[in-house]
């Protein structure tokens, strides 16, 4: 699985748009790339996940570059309990999706009031 | 509601002792799944289970034991063999191979192990 690379802490203020980047520069044409965050002390939680095309749901919307080589993770209107680490994963679907995930040290991103 | 419950939330062991994690999901869900986390770090995963009677291990399996007998459950025992049990553990489960393929997994609320 292609590795990524995502910046340790970012700030945001409440209100304003938050954009997670991630960097998968060795991603392979079958890999999908995955987010999730995990507020503190309690389990991750899925947000996203696409292949080449821009993704939008109720959460995030997740843009990746043309070349697949990096994806910004966009949270349209930062609250106070977006407060959390988010990871970024890149993982192929060979394993049927069901054997298990790799999760990095992630961005923690402090949204301020 | 459907979802993961692990209990208890905390738990305090003394050094030697094996204990066992409970995880239970009412999600349907084919795959389970067990990760560890410290302090400041990123999930590891240590044992993942496909199917009923069937479990994998992960990365950091050693000094750790599953089983899968019921769909609904996947406890984890950490054996007095495991050098650093203390952690936070935490369950996960996904509708699993053979439909759709998907890494979107579903987390239950943690674990956290302190053996002194």
């Amino acid at each position: 699985d292609a590795k990524t690379t995502q910046p340790p802490s970012m700030d945001c203020a409440e209100g304003r748009a938050a954009n997670l980047p991630c960097n998968h520069s060795t991603i392979s044409g079958n890999e999908y790339v995955y987010w999730y965050r995990q507020i503190h002390s309690q389990g991750p939680q899925y947000i996203i996940h696409g292949l080449k095309n821009n993704e939008t749901n109720e959460m995030a919307s997740l843009i990746i570059t043309e070349d697949r080589k990096s994806s910004t993770l966009i949270l349209p209107h930062a609250t106070l309990r977006d407060t959390a680490v988010y990871y970024c994963i890149v993982r192929g679907h060979s394993g049927g999706g069901a054997d298990g995930l790799t999760f990095g040290k992630g961005t923690h991103l402090i949204i301020q009031p | 509601d459907g979802g993961i419950t692990q209990s208890p939330k905390y738990l305090f062991r003394k050094e030697g002792q094996n204990v066992t994690l409970s995880c239970e999901q009412n999600l349907n869900h084919d795959a389970m799944y067990w990760y560890r986390q410290d302090p400041g770090q990123g999930l590891r995963l240590i044992y993942y289970s496909q199917i009923v009677n069937d479990f994998q291990k992960g990365d950091i399996a050693e000094g750790y034991s599953v089983s899968r007998e019921k769909k609904e459950s996947f406890p984890l025992t950490v054996t007095s063999a495991q050098k650093n049990p203390t952690a936070f553990y935490l369950c996960a489960s996904s509708i699993g191979p053979g439909r759709g393929y998907s890494y979107e997994q579903y987390f239950g609320p943690g674990t956290r192990l302190t053996v002194t």
